[in-house]
């Protein structure tokens, strides 16, 4: 079935470092793929999406871009801040379900 | 508006014992999905509802595990002869339906047994 892989944790880094955490997925279809965040006490939601090959999402200095060929959505930010602190989960929904990586959680210290 | 809200936050039960998870989709959004998030695991599917279709029920792990909607809003998951291994955060979304569409989520219930 349908699933999707993640960059294990934790992931800590310097504020204004480079980020990269690593997504790919299995899929019979054609999936649409988002990226969620989770911020500290606070319930997910939705960070960036993409529904077809080479969309490119984008929000808050945070980048995916849908790469069918090698099946990933590898999320990037260039200058990553104290608030991005957060976990962040990859998925992927096809049809009727949602497939939810594990989770990356990233840490920034100032 | 309202966003989706679940209920009870918190739910503390002893083995055996059933419990009923209650989620209120944001108003119109046809889609509603059930979701368990075990500590330090990934989210994991459990139920999707669409309208008036069947539901999938693919992510169910067990059959002490249903959920029901009822008037295509509220929905009600319910845990029979609970084990400790349900200890989990269950968190609820809804959508407006498509697979593209934002799903938005709820707080989620941490359910504890013990």
């Amino acid at each position: 079935g349908d699933s999707v892989t993640q960059m294990e944790g934790p992931v800590t880094l310097s504020e204004e470092a480079f980020l990269t955490i690593n997504c790919t997925y299995t899929a019979t279809g054609y999936p649409s793929l988002f990226w969620y965040v989770q911020y500290p006490g606070e319930g997910l939601q939705l960070l960036l999406k993409a529904t077809k090959a080479d969309d490119k999402g984008s929000n808050k200095g945070f980048e995916a871009t849908y790469r069918k060929e090698t099946t990933s959505f590898h999320l990037e930010k260039g200058s990553v801040q104290v608030s991005d602190s957060a976990v962040y989960f990859c998925a992927l929904s096809d049809r009727n379900d949602m497939r939810f990586g594990a989770g990356t959680r990233l840490t920034v210290k100032p | 508006g309202a966003g989706v809200s679940q209920s009870p936050s918190n739910k503390v039960t002893e083995k055996g014992k059933d419990v009923e998870l209650r989620c209120d989709p944001i108003s119109g959004h046809t889609a509603l999905y059930w979701y368990r998030q075990s500590l330090g695991q990934g989210l994991e599917f459990l139920i999707y509802f669409q309208g008036n279709s069947a539901p999938d029920k693919s992510g169910l792990p067990s059959d002490r595990f249903s959920a029901e909607r009822t008037g295509g809003s509220v929905s009600t998951l319910t845990i029979q002869r609970t084990q400790q291994e349900d200890s989990a955060v269950y968190l609820c979304a809804s959508s407006r339906g498509y697979s593209y569409n934002e799903q938005f989520f709820g707080p989620g219930t941490r359910l504890t047994v013990l």
